[in-house]
């Protein structure tokens, strides 16, 4: 059983491009959440996810970022107009149902992305 | 969402054992305690959780106080591979602080 993929593991965009950052859940998994990580500093959570509809996107920045989780597919965090301040890594996590008591969220490997 | 505290960082001994320890005095009764541990450049990898009764796994104990007001995680044998950041979290959106990065002194 693969762990959650994640792709690109390093993404370089000049300042105003888009970035795609994928996500692969684990199989079985219909939960995904986004986390961004700013160097030195803690997992700060994003958006929570399943299939099809976003659950809770109160970390999300209100502007530039979006995320989706289709049918098929990977689910797929967007940063449009990407700027320096965006350079962190993000993290993917996923589990078998939504995570409010016993059960965890395992971790892909992340994204590092880097604003030029 | 209930809060976590931590020491920042912690030093220890290859080969002795760690007690990493964390408050969370707003836990309600329902919460559950996770652990997990960050590895340099690595994603976070789950290590632990209990609810009340202290558990044991192949990685760490956990050991949850009376009011589960706190809880210590117990690395038995500290090894180089240990070092890392490790998050005490209550679920919900498992929110992670900053953790306590440990240090591990050959």
């Amino acid at each position: 059983n693969a762990g959650v993929m994640q792709n690109p593991r390093h993404l370089v965009r000049r300042r105003g491009q888009e970035a795609r950052l994928r996500c692969s859940p684990m199989k079985g998994h219909s939960h995904v959440y986004w986390y961004r990580q700013l160097p030195e500093e803690g997992l700060k959570f994003m958006v929570y996810l399943q299939k099809e509809n976003i659950i809770d996107e109160s970390g999300m920045p209100k502007e530039r970022f979006s995320a989706e989780f289709p049918k098929e597919g990977p689910s797929i965090l967007r940063i449009q107009q990407v700027v320096r301040g965006d350079s962190a890594a993000y993290f993917c996590a996923s589990s078998p149902i939504w995570t409010s008591g016993s059960n965890e969220q395992f971790f892909g490997p992340g994204t590092r992305l880097t604003v030029l | 969402d209930a809060k976590t505290t931590q020491p920042n960082s912690m030093e220890s001994n290859e080969e002795e054992p760690v007690h990493l320890p964390c408050n969370h005095s707003t836990i309600s009764g329902t919460d559950y305690i996770h652990w997990y541990r960050q590895l340099p450049s690595q994603g976070p990898e789950y290590v632990i959780h209990g609810l009340t009764s202290n558990v044991n796994n192949r990685m760490a104990s956990l050991a949850i106080a009376e009011d589960r007001k706190s809880s210590t995680l117990i690395l038995h044998r500290a090894t180089l591979r240990d070092a890392a950041v490790y998050y005490c979290i209550l679920p919900g959106k498992i929110i992670f602080g900053k953790g306590t990065r440990l240090h591990i002194l050959p």
